[in-house]
């Protein structure tokens, strides 16, 4: 049974640092991962898409790794603004219990204060 | 391109009652799938829907239904709503089965209370 977890589980830093949000799945069959951010009482909005042969995407300062065989990814943010304060969501595609699903961790709760 | 939406945004019901919410996904997605995000809990997954017909459910009682129309919109049914079905309901659409590689992309979600 595929399970994901996300670490940590929240997060408080100073405008302008870089930080490294970590997810890691238990089962490497994954056909792709997905970053996505959510807003408090918001719907989800994703960031970014790895497919299971990809080693890393990047979307601004935004920047993705993959490592299947390891069951990790990270989502790194470079020089971090209030603005991007949200909930940061990790999400595996894969087949689970007979069915092709989309698995998600519980997420990393991220404060970034000027 | 538009994207998922989802209606009504906020629904206020009294216990007992029946909530129906709806979702138009993205232009030639097939797929639509619901969750549900109670407060201070993760997405847990509800439905699945392709081609009309239900994929796959999650691990929730038979009141909740719902139903994929040939435009491929979908309505999400709870019937005797409890106080613990209060929870944001979220909508997401895919291209079908036969194409796993692809992301799913999420509506901004119905809020639904039940009092």
């Amino acid at each position: 049974k595929q399970e994901v977890t996300q670490i940590p589980a929240a997060l408080s830093v100073p405008e302008g640092e870089n930080l490294v949000l970590n997810c890691s799945f238990t089962d490497s069959a994954i056909y792709n991962l997905q970053w996505f951010r959510q807003d408090p009482g918001k719907g989800l909005t994703s960031l970014l898409l790895i497919q299971s042969s990809q080693r890393e995407q990047t979307s601004g300062r935004l920047n993705a790794s993959l490592d299947k065989s390891s069951g990790r990814s990270t989502l790194y943010i470079a020089a971090s603004q209030p603005g991007d304060s949200a909930t940061y969501l990790c999400a595996v595609r894969s087949f689970s219990g007979g069915y092709n699903k989309l698995i998600f961790g519980a997420g990393t709760r991220l404060a970034v204060h000027p | 391109e538009a994207g998922v939406t989802q209606s009504p945004t906020h629904l206020i019901k009294t216990r007992g009652q029946q909530a129906t919410l709806r979702c138009s996904p993205i232009s030639g997605h097939t797929s639509v799938y619901w969750y549900q995000q109670a407060l201070g809990l993760g997405l847990q997954f509800l439905l699945w829907y392709d081609e009309g017909e239900e994929r796959n459910r999650g691990n929730f009682p038979p009141r909740f239904s719902g139903r994929q129309f040939p435009n491929y919109s979908s309505e999400l049914n709870v019937n005797a709503l409890e106080l613990e079905d209060s929870a944001l309901y979220l909508c997401a659409s895919s291209l079908g089965t036969g194409t796993d590689y692809y992301g799913y992309t999420f509506g901004s979600g119905t809020r639904l209370t039940v009092v």
